[in-house]
């Protein structure tokens, strides 16, 4: 079975710090995608950033990266510089074609 | 190009009664999915739709519910008979055929509410 663990229910940041998200996986399959995806308070689900498991390189989209650990199959997010837009509810997810997601971290950006 | 589209937005039902949520996929998109996000939880994988084929069906109740992608028209989820359990949103989503296109991001919608009184 495929499981995603996002061990960090909810976690507070000052504004303008550097945050971090946790997130493992456990999957056989050796080709698949990885992504970070953000809900807002509107509920829409905003992908943040994405990463192929092929790749070695961790994926960067401006202020957010990722820290992408395939033997131990761990993909954290790290967010710097935060804003007060960045509150929101942010899933893990991985798969191929059908995602697989883990409860989600609530982060809240504190003024 | 205009995003995934659902509707309605929100619904609400009787205990008993039938619901049917609506999906258009993105342009282009010939993959589309069904989650269900329930209160303060994670989204959950429902089914997975071709054009005329359900391709994974896993996530799916045995009982109730059924989902489609007909080769003209949007993706329909029906649930029959609800009751207050199946309160939630759910969300679609689509991806663009297998290949150089597909990155294998999922396009979401902005959900459909289900309310079950």
């Amino acid at each position: 079975a495929q499981t995603v663990t996002q061990s960090q229910p909810e976690m507070s940041v000052q504004e303008a710090e550097t945050v971090t998200l946790s997130c493992t996986y456990d999957t056989s399959e050796s080709n698949y995608y990885l992504f970070w995806y953000k809900q807002p308070p509107s509920r829409q689900m905003i992908l943040v950033i994405r990463q192929e498991a092929y790749k070695q390189q961790n994926a960067t989209e401006n202020r957010f990266s990722v820290n992408f650990q395939k033997a131990a199959k761990s993909f954290s997010l790290k967010i710097s510089d935060s804003q007060l837009g960045d509150t929101a509810m942010y899933f893990c997810a991985f798969g191929n074609e059908k995602l697989t997601f883990g409860t989600g971290t609530r982060l809240t950006i504190i003024p | 190009n205009a995003g995934v589209m659902q509707n309605p937005r929100h619904l609400v039902r009787r205990r008993g009664q039938e619901a049917r949520l609506r999906c258009s996929p993105m342009k282009g998109h010939s993959h589309v999915y069904w989650y269900r996000q329930l209160p303060e939880e994670g989204l959950k994988f429902m089914v997975y739709l071709q054009k005329e084929n359900i391709i994974d069906e896993s996530g799916m109740p045995k009982e109730r519910f059924s989902a489609e992608f007909p080769k003209e028209g949007p993706s329909i989820l029906r649930i029959q008979q609800v009751v207050r359990g199946d309160s939630a949103a759910y969300f679609c989503a689509s991806s663009p055929p297998s290949g150089t296109q597909n990155t294998g991001e999922l396009f979401f919608g902005e959900g459909s509410r289900l309310t079950v009184l």
